[in-house]
């Protein structure tokens, strides 16, 4: 699986968009981009994933650039709630190894008053 | 639907005594991974389990950790022996079948080894 790189941590004001950047240079053409997050002392959620094309849910946006080498994972309207860390991580689906994920150390996101 | 079930929560340990982490995977799911998470560290994969069978133990210590899933009942990591290093988060984390996007994670086990 090809590796990423993201901040070490950001900072959003509440209420404001909060953007979070995610660098996978080395991406191979069969593998996803996914987005899961990890609230203190809890499991890691799934946000959302994609191949080429930005996908919307209903908790955040992804945008991945043309080349496919970088992608954004924003969310809309940042709440206290949102405060957790954000892991990206780029992987061929279903090809026999089953699910396995590789987290890095992903970005720690502070939402603020 | 429940989601994935943990448990104990918490566990504590003394040196050199057995821990048993539970996990019933969420209804339907017969895919079951393992993640172990150190203090102040990420996530690391640990294990993948169908029923009855191991497909991956690349991430698993080589002695004194097993993991099964047998046909009926919850997953089961199994540390022998424990030590103070294996205090630890562990999380299971569950999934449909191959290829399904996500993978639901449960709350998680906080093992305490005095």
């Amino acid at each position: 699986d090809a590796k990423t790189t993201q901040p070490p941590s950001m900072d959003c004001a509440e209420g404001r968009a909060a953007n979070l950047p995610c660098n996978h240079s080395t991406i191979s053409g069969n593998e996803y981009v996914y987005w899961y997050r990890q609230i203190h002392s809890q499991g890691p959620q799934y946000i959302i994933h994609g191949l080429k094309n930005n996908e919307t849910n209903e908790m955040a946006s992804l945008i991945i650039t043309e080349d496919r080498k970088s992608s954004t994972l924003i969310l809309p309207h940042a709440t206290l709630r949102d405060t957790a860390v954000y892991y990206c991580i780029v992987r061929v689906a279903g090809t026999g190894g089953g699910n396995k994920l590789t987290f890095g150390t992903g970005t720690q996101l502070k939402v603020e008053l | 639907n429940a989601g994935v079930m943990q448990n104990p929560r918490h566990l504590v340990r003394r040196r050199g005594q057995e821990a048993r982490l539970r996990c019933s995977p969420m209804k339907g799911h017969s895919h079951v991974y393992w993640y172990r998470q150190l203090p102040e560290e990420g996530l690391k994969f640990m294990v993948y389990l169908q029923k009855e069978n191991i497909i991956d133990e690349s991430g698993m210590p080589k002695e004194r950790f097993s993991a099964e899933f047998p046909k009926e009942g919850p997953s089961i990591l199994r540390i022998q022996q424990v030590v103070r290093g294996d205090s630890a988060a562990y999380f299971c984390a569950s999934s449909p079948f191959e290829g399904e996007e996500k993978l639901f994670f449960g709350s998680g086990t906080q093992l305490s080894v005095l």
